[in-house]
């Protein structure tokens, strides 16, 4: 089966930055996604890591390292309409996406 | 442009009955999949089509079915529901079924079986 973790709930000011981790033991591995979603909405994608490092897109950033089974997802410049659920969802063998829970992130003024 | 559409918007069902969830692309995508999202569990696979004309068994199929006679439809069908299958159901769609295919989500359907 696939275990994929992340915590449930994260609290931060705006302006400020976040780091929202993701660890993974999943039946083989081929790519991690970070989607997010607001309440009441559907998932949206963010971004796609398939090779170890850092892939930066504007005030997101997402980091992986297949060796450690292990990824995080940092937002910078905290705005309040950031506050959302941030979904890890990891493709194995069957080149299905497995999800974790979700981390909710609620940015406070 | 629409992306994916999901009908109806919300339900109330009593238990016992059939509900078809109805869901359309308009991307051409060959890929569709039916997730359901619980609290706490996340986003998990119930079945999947790669292709018009095929379809498979995701994590949780049981109390589910789907077909998939043409690309841009892919309904889900409850053919007698349980309380157990209240939740919010999202359509999704990507292009082809290999490593990077972003899944494209619809807006979702909110059942509630009663």
């Amino acid at each position: 089966g696939q275990n994929i973790d992340q915590p449930t709930e994260m609290t931060a000011t705006e302006g400020a930055i976040v780091q929202i981790n993701c660890t993974y033991q999943t039946s083989g591995f081929n790519g991690l996604f970070w989607y997010q979603q607001h309440a009441g909405e559907a998932p949206t994608f963010l971004s796609y890591n398939v090779l170890d490092g850092l892939e930066e897109k504007g005030r997101f950033s997402s980091f992986l390292s297949r060796s450690k089974g292990y990824s995080y997802l940092l937002l910078k410049e905290l705005q309040m309409k950031d506050s959302a659920s941030y979904l890890c969802a990891v493709i194995g063998n069957d080149y299905k996406l497995s999800f974790g829970a979700g981390t909710t992130v609620t940015v406070r003024a | 442009i629409a992306g994916i559409t999901q009908a109806p918007t919300s339900q109330i069902l009593a238990a016992g009955r059939r509900m078809t969830l109805r869901c359309t692309q308009d991307m051409r995508h060959n890929a569709m999949y039916w997730y359901r999202q619980d609290l706490g569990l996340g986003l998990r696979l119930i079945h999947y089509s790669n292709t018009a004309g095929t379809t498979g068994k995701g994590e949780v199929p049981d109390g589910y079915s789907v077909s998939r006679a043409n690309t841009d439809d892919f309904p889900l069908t409850l053919a007698s529901a349980v309380p157990s299958q209240t939740s919010v159901y999202f359509c999704a769609s990507s292009e082809g079924t290999g490593d990077y295919n972003e899944q494209f989500f619809g807006p979702g359907t909110r059942l509630t079986v009663l």
